[in-house]
């Protein structure tokens, strides 16, 4: 299957700050990314669906304003977190389409953060 | 009405049991079906993938789809260790527009 990275894996952080998650196809291009939040035994919400070129469609419930997302290039989308708070602290997990007859999502390994 | 639902578990089976995981799902418009193996703190990694009814196999795995009952499900044979894992289920209409998973089953393969 085709390869999706994410950076950084796990991050810390104080509540306030803003943190930034990338999202990487590696050997595909992607037009179609999604950012889902995981909570402990619980199952992936989606977020938010990021199209390249163009603004992110949020899920109700999403704040905008605090999950900021952007879709820069065909390989890479972006997710900002800003002023976390304890609160935010979660499983983010990224995934991208690739085009094709079986319209595959490939998922990223996720990055843990978590707000102090 | 979620548009997935899934049993939570955890299932315990022994070494080499046939393990069947279920899922439920709510809307008939609903033509891909998937289903994703998660390792503790990782991301999900497709195991499966069936597009309307029937069954499709994969070695040890086999994913079976009713679209009149609105059913789907993943037979594993000869269970290993290895196959512990989360199962999510996902559903996703004929545009792959969004993906809707169920909440993942938590199996446990004992040696």
């Amino acid at each position: 299957g085709a390869v999706v990275s994410q950076h950084p894996s796990r991050v810390i952080c104080k509540s306030g700050t803003s943190v930034k998650i990338e999202c990487r196809s590696l050997d595909f291009q992607a037009t179609t990314m999604f950012w889902y939040r995981q909570f402990p035994k619980q199952s992936l919400m989606l977020m938010a669906t990021s199209n390249e070129g163009s603004k992110a469609t949020y899920e109700q419930g999403v704040e905008k304003d605090k999950f900021l997302i952007n879709h820069a290039s065909l390989t890479l989308s972006t997710l900002t977190v800003t002023s976390a708070h304890p609160e935010d602290s979660s499983f983010y997990i990224c995934s991208a389409k690739r085009e094709g007859p079986l319209n595959e999502q490939f998922f990223g390994p996720g990055t843990r953060l978590t707000v102090l | 009405q979620k548009e997935v639902e899934q049993d939570p578990g955890p299932l315990s089976v022994p070494e080499g049991a046939i393990v069947s995981l279920n899922c439920t799902y709510s809307n008939s418009a609903f033509q891909y079906f998937m289903w994703y193996r998660q390792y503790s703190r990782k991301g999900p990694e497709l195991l499966m993938y069936t597009y309307s009814s029937g069954n499709k196999e994969d070695g040890r795995f086999t994913a079976q789809v009713d679209k009149s009952s609105k059913y789907i499900s993943l037979f594993i044979r000869d269970s290993q260790p290895s196959d512990s894992a989360t199962y999510l289920c996902a559903v996703a209409p004929y545009n792959f527009n969004k993906f809707y998973f169920g909440s993942g089953t938590k199996l446990n393969v004992k040696p």
